[in-house]
């Protein structure tokens, strides 16, 4: 399979915990993006990479969310001293520059 | 910022009715994209449009870029149970020939299909 893949799929945690998800995006793509989407809701973009730059960042990414791609392949994102607001679905996708992008199944986090 | 309203909100149709959904923006958008979502999962890319007025098709499925460069819709013929799911429009703007890459997404229209 070649699409793009996230780990894990779901993630329970409790407030105050960090937790950091990982995403790998199809092979040839050299941009890589992260969003946040609530029940209802459609994504909204947090954050992305070209190769291994972090481009833009959105206003939702407060200081406790960290994302990386040290070597421009696989991306992480943390979030430090997690709150229940943060329960959302992570999704990740990825795309050749100025192609369309291409979502991986996301990480739900629910956090207790 | 940029919003994109989606309408309608949901639809309930019966098998092998027409459907016909459409977003506006507030501002330009220089690519919109068609995605299907189905509970759990991520998007999915139906369809992409990238010249204002361009009409294109995949399969039952047919999305067209505004003129206006403000709005697109997307039609789907002939529905079958398994079109059953949430639709969402995303559009985002280019500068100086270089993709942004943020997409702004639409609220999403919940799509339900009677046998």
């Amino acid at each position: 399979d070649t699409g793009v893949s996230q780990d894990p799929r779901h993630k329970i945690t409790k407030r105050g915990q960090n937790v950091t998800f990982r995403c790998d995006p199809i092979s040839e793509h050299n941009r890589l993006y992260w969003y946040r989407q609530t029940l209802g809701q459609g994504p909204e973009f947090l954050t992305y990479f070209q190769n291994e730059a972090q481009l833009e960042k959105s206003r939702l990414l407060s200081d406790r969310f960290s994302a990386e791609r040290p070597k421009g392949s696989f991306s992480t994102l943390e979030i430090q001293r997690t709150e229940q607001g943060d329960s959302a679905m992570y999704l990740c996708a990825s795309s050749r520059v100025g192609d369309e992008q291409f979502f991986g199944p996301g990480t739900r986090l629910t956090v207790l | 910022g940029q919003q994109l309203n989606q309408s309608p909100q949901s639809m309930f149709i019966q098998e092998g009715e027409d459907v016909s959904m459409n977003c506006t923006s507030s501002s330009i958008f220089n690519t919109w994209l068609w995605y299907k979502q189905d509970p759990g999962e991520g998007p999915v890319l139906l369809i992409a449009l990238y010249k204002a007025g361009e009409l294109t098709s995949n399969g039952r499925l047919t999305a067209q870029f505004g003129i206006t460069r403000k709005d697109s819709f997307l039609n789907i013929s002939a529905s079958i149970p398994s079109d059953v799911g949430i639709y969402f429009c995303a559009g985002s703007s280019n500068a100086g020939g270089t993709s942004y890459g943020k997409l702004t997404f639409g609220q999403g229209t919940i799509l339900t299909v009677h046998p």
